[in-house]
């Protein structure tokens, strides 16, 4: 099973600051193998990024995605009041599919 | 727009069956897509139940395998969750989603709290 380990459990930034979030994979994913959910509370999650760098349908292009094989990082470019929330990596290239414990972006 | 609604029992003894549906509405579950449940105890992070194909086709996480049966009703446009021999370990909310390649999920239901308790 592959472990995905997110990083920094909480990030405390400032709206308008930029957010880099890590998530690195166990063993190399195939291909760019790799989702970003947003999860508020008393929410479900919301895809955010498939593919480690397509953005879902509405998604606005402050979030970014990147990287492959075992390195991941998303990127919210310009931290608006309503991205304050927890953020959660998902990889799919190896069954089970598997999830991060998650990084909460927490308002500074 | 597709949307998804969890639904069932929000209370389940120790050693019994938790039963859930998921009620598909926007899309008929026949034209395709693979449809999956996730969990999430309070607190924590999530866990990928198992996914179900409108074949009847299932993909089940091995974690839950013994205990997990995932099936589909297309005439009702439903799929449906049975996880046997529950413990507290298998309280937590219980979401289902479209999941369109067997890769990511997307959209999810709104998810439903199941606590195990006597």
């Amino acid at each position: 099973e592959v472990v995905l380990t997110q990083s920094p459990g909480t990030l405390s930034l400032s709206p308008g600051e930029r957010a880099t979030l890590s998530c690195r994979a166990s063993q190399s994913l195939d291909s760019t193998y790799l989702a970003w959910y947003q999860q508020k509370p008393g929410q479900a999650p919301r895809l955010l990024i498939y593919g480690a760098s397509s953005r879902a349908t509405g998604i606005p292009d402050r979030f970014s995605g990147s990287g492959s094989g075992t390195d991941f990082t998303l990127t919210i470019s310009r931290l608006e009041p309503e991205d304050f929330a927890v953020y959660y990596c998902q990889q799919y290239g190896s069954s089970p599919r598997t999830f991060g414990q998650g990084t909460k972006v927490e308002i500074k | 727009q597709v949307q998804l609604h969890e639904s069932g029992p929000g209370l389940v003894r120790p050693s019994e069956t938790l039963s859930l549906t998921c009620t598909v509405s926007g899309y008929s579950i026949s034209s395709g897509y693979y449809w999956a449940w996730i969990r999430q105890p309070p607190g924590k992070g999530l866990e990928w139940i198992g996914t179900v194909l409108q074949s009847g086709t299932t993909y089940n996480n091995p974690s839950l395998k013994s205990r997990l049966t995932i099936s589909v009703d297309t005439s009702k446009n439903q799929f449906s969750l049975k996880l046997r021999s529950v413990t507290a370990a298998d309280t937590a909310v219980y979401f289902c989603a479209r999941d369109p390649t067997l890769s990511w999920f997307d959209p999810w239901g709104q998810g439903t709290l199941v606590t195990v308790s006597s």
